[in-house]
């Protein structure tokens, strides 16, 4: 069984849609979550981070963080044709013993297309 | 600000070849990683770099893939032979301290025929 399962999707919506992504987990020593956003050919770029449970809003998108059912979800308001990307969760546990925080678990990415 | 960047972008070798493949860090960043994607799978971590110091080499598959610091600034992986299932793309990451966020190369593209 895999440490972080995140449905590959594809997802396709139409322009303006909400949109929710979603991740779980087994690791109970996870606890900073991160989403990041991949457009072909290029590196993951970091979309969104939190550190343990709760609610993280930036702009168009919001994070949150259930750590008591191992589950975590973006959401995407008024989605643009430009958000159309791979999404991926990736979360780390504590950096006690010298493991880095960037030590990351990546769930296998959801494809999002946004069609105008 | 420059970013991270590697090269090359994309390498196809044969199998039983060597392939080096290079990562330039964000200037100051002193912690590097290095991960994998493997077709159809997730990316993986390989190892993380502290300076020219291997801080966690757990994820590295096996002995035919070796990683170095030089001075701790760029980094190199060579895979020596490579074999089918090495091919995928390599990134290449870097983060000023422990806490802070991961900056990622575009990585590098390997195929092995």
């Amino acid at each position: 069984q895999k440490e972080v399962e995140q449905d590959p999707g594809p997802l396709s919506v139409p322009e303006g849609a909400i949109v929710s992504l979603n991740c779980t987990y087994s690791n109970s020593a996870f606890q900073y979550f991160m989403w990041y956003r991949q457009y072909s050919r290029k590196g993951p770029e970091l979309l969104m981070y939190t550190y343990s449970s709760g609610n993280k809003e930036d702009g168009r998108f919001t994070a949150q963080v259930d750590k008591s059912s191992k589950y975590i979800s973006l959401f995407i308001r008024d989605s643009q044709p430009s958000d159309s990307a791979t999404y991926l969760c990736a979360m780390s546990a504590d950096s006690a013993g010298g493991t880095s925080y960037g030590k990351l678990t990546f769930g296998q990415g959801t494809i999002l297309t946004v069609h105008p | 600000e420059a970013g991270v960047t590697q090269f090359p972008s994309h390498s196809v070798i044969e199998k039983g070849q060597t392939v080096t493949l290079r990562c330039d860090p964000i200037s100051g960043h002193d912690n590097l990683y290095w991960y994998r994607r493997v077709m159809g799978k997730e990316i993986k971590f390989l190892l993380h770099f502290v300076k020219e110091s291997k801080q966690d080499e757990s994820g590295m598959p096996n002995n035919r893939f070796l990683a170095e610091r030089t001075g701790g600034t760029y980094s190199t992986l060579k895979v020596q032979p490579a074999e089918l299932e090495d091919s995928g793309v390599y990134f290449c990451a870097s983060s000023q301290d422990f806490y802070s966020p991961l900056h990622f190369g575009n990585g590098t593209r390997l195929t092995v025929t």
